[in-house]
């Protein structure tokens, strides 16, 4: 399988449940980052591995737990979520040396919180 | 801080142009424009470094004013393919890789 991949694709879950996303590229980047899409509002940065070390946290609240434990993988690790953190979960990846590279997506998990 | 789009959204014939825009509020190098499908992930289209030429994909074109931090998109005899939502993000350095997106402009074109 090339390029981006996310499972799972939808994601219903309760306050109180544990779950977890999955992110993989297959290009050989080495830079990964997580978004948080809602309707209408820009795309949220959520969190940055470059090399796998974390280098940007922007301020996501601490039920929302990144991992990253190589180049290739990356999880969200979710616990104790609010409903308004009910979105589309974007994973991406890109080159993080030189002059600016693309980023290229997943096709993201559709998480609903009830 | 994140730039700013515009227009919001954008109703077109097949045929007929259009064009989006990129604000920000800081000097950037490098600005970034992807398509988003529904259903679908972003999908690259261009980057525009600071200092670099126009660009082209198909009919679909961009340029960047660097001393107005503005780039704009320009979508020539629209097709059905073209729509979709379309994105700018916005890097403020060389080796940026960290971007900040726009809220995106929604595109359809009807035939």
């Amino acid at each position: 399988e090339t390029g981006v991949t996310q499972t799972p694709r939808h994601l219903v879950m309760g306050m109180t449940n544990k779950k977890s996303l999955k992110c993989e590229q297959h290009l050989g980047h080495n830079a990964m980052y997580w978004y948080k899409q809602s309707a209408k509002k820009p795309l949220e940065l959520m969190f940055v591995y470059s090399l796998e070390e974390r280098v940007e946290n922007n301020s996501v609240p601490s039920r929302f737990s990144p991992e990253c434990p190589n180049s290739s993988h990356l999880f969200l690790h979710l616990h104790t979520l609010q409903p308004e953190d009910s979105a589309l979960y974007l994973c991406a990846s890109s080159q993080n040396r030189g002059p600016p590279y693309e980023q290229y997506f997943g096709p993201g998990t559709r998480l609903t919180v009830t | 801080q994140q730039p700013v789009q515009s227009p919001q959204a954008v109703i077109l014939r097949e045929g007929e142009d259009a064009v989006i825009n990129c604000s920000s509020s800081k000097a950037l190098y490098s600005v970034h424009w992807y398509r988003q499908k529904h259903g679908e992930a972003p999908v690259f289209l261009m980057i525009l470094l600071k200092g670099g030429e126009q660009k082209g994909h198909e009919k679909i074109s961009a340029s960047f004013n660097e001393k107005k931090q503005q780039s704009s998109l320009y979508l020539t005899a629209s097709q059905l393919s073209y729509s979709g939502t379309y994105f700018c993000g916005t890097g403020e350095e060389w080796g940026d890789y960290k971007l900040s997106f726009g809220a995106g402009t929604t595109v359809t074109v009807r035939a």
